[in-house]
C-alpha cells in the first residue's frame, strides 16, 4: 500500500512570513498533485508535477518534486491570510487511483 | 459550469436508516470517485468508476454501494447507516482514469450518523 505521509500537520504563522510543508512517501509515484481546500468546500487543484526534479511556481507558491519522485515539497513566499486552509498532496501511478496525505492545515495570521 | 453537484448538502440519520447520496458532472468525464474526509485522515477512497458500467472498491468500501447509473452520475448508498459513516462525503470526476489527470470535487455532503 503506497503512503504519503504530510508534515507539518498544523502551521500557524504570521502574515508575510515564508513556509514550507513536505509531502514523503517510501514508494515511487509517476506523478504527485497539491489541492488546497477552503472550509465548506471540496479540494482545488493547484498544480500536477511529473518528472522529477521539477519545480513549478504558480505565483508565490513554489512546488518540487523530489530527484527520485518520492516527496515534494509546497514553499509558500510571504504568505497571505488568503493562503489560508488544508494543503493535500496526492501521488499516483498508472492508473491505479490517487493516494492522498492526510494534509497540512495552515493558518496566516494577520 | 456546475461542474460536480452533490446532494444533499447536509443529512442527519438514525441508525439503521438508508440513504443514498447523489452526485451528476457536467463536463464529460469518464471517470468518477467517492471519499470520505474525517478530521486528521485526509480524503479516503471509498469506491470508484474508471468508465460508465464500470465500478471498483477502493480503500475504505465496507458498508457502502454504488452505482453508475450513466455517464454523468455516480451514487454512493449506505443500506444500513453506522455511526463510524458520520463523515464528509466528496465526489470526484475525472476526464480519463489515469493518475495524472486533476480531480474535480464536488463541495460535500456532511453526514451525521445518531
Amino acid at each position: 500500500t503506497q503512503l504519503l505521509e504530510q508534515s507539518p500537520q498544523f502551521l500557524s504563522i504570521q502574515e508575510g512570513e515564508n513556509l514550507t510543508v513536505y509531502c514523503n512517501s517510501s514508494s515511487v509515484f509517476s506523478s504527485l498533485q497539491w489541492y488546497r481546500q477552503e472550509p465548506g468546500e471540496g479540494p482545488v487543484l493547484l498544480v500536477t508535477v511529473v518528472t522529477g526534479g521539477e519545480v513549478k511556481k504558480l505565483k508565490r507558491l513554489t512546488f518540487q518534486f523530489g530527484d527520485a519522485r518520492k516527496d515534494s515539497s509546497l514553499h509558500i513566499t510571504a504568505a497571505q491570510t488568503g493562503d489560508t486552509g488544508l494543503y493535500l498532496c496526492a501521488g499516483g501511478s498508472g492508473n491505479t487511483p490517487l493516494v492522498f496525505g492526510k494534509g497540512t492545515r495552515l493558518s496566516v495570521i494577520a | 459550469n456546475a461542474g460536480v453537484t452533490q446532494t444533499p448538502k447536509f443529512q442527519v440519520l438514525k441508525t439503521g436508516q438508508s440513504m443514498t447520496l447523489q452526485c451528476a458532472q457536467d463536463m464529460n468525464h469518464n471517470s468518477m470517485y467517492w471519499y470520505r474526509q474525517d478530521p486528521g485522515m485526509g480524503l479516503r477512497l471509498i469506491y470508484y468508476s474508471a468508465s460508465e458500467g464500470t465500478t471498483d472498491k477502493g480503500e475504505v468500501p465496507n458498508g457502502y454501494n454504488v452505482s453508475r447509473l450513466n455517464k454523468r452520475e455516480f451514487s454512493l448508498r449506505l443500506e444500513s447507516a453506522a455511526p463510524s459513516q458520520t463523515s464528509v462525503y466528496f465526489c470526484a470526476s475525472t476526464k480519463t482514469a489515469g493518475s495524472n489527470q486533476p480531480q474535480h470535487f464536488g463541495d460535500g455532503t456532511r453526514l451525521s450518523i445518531l
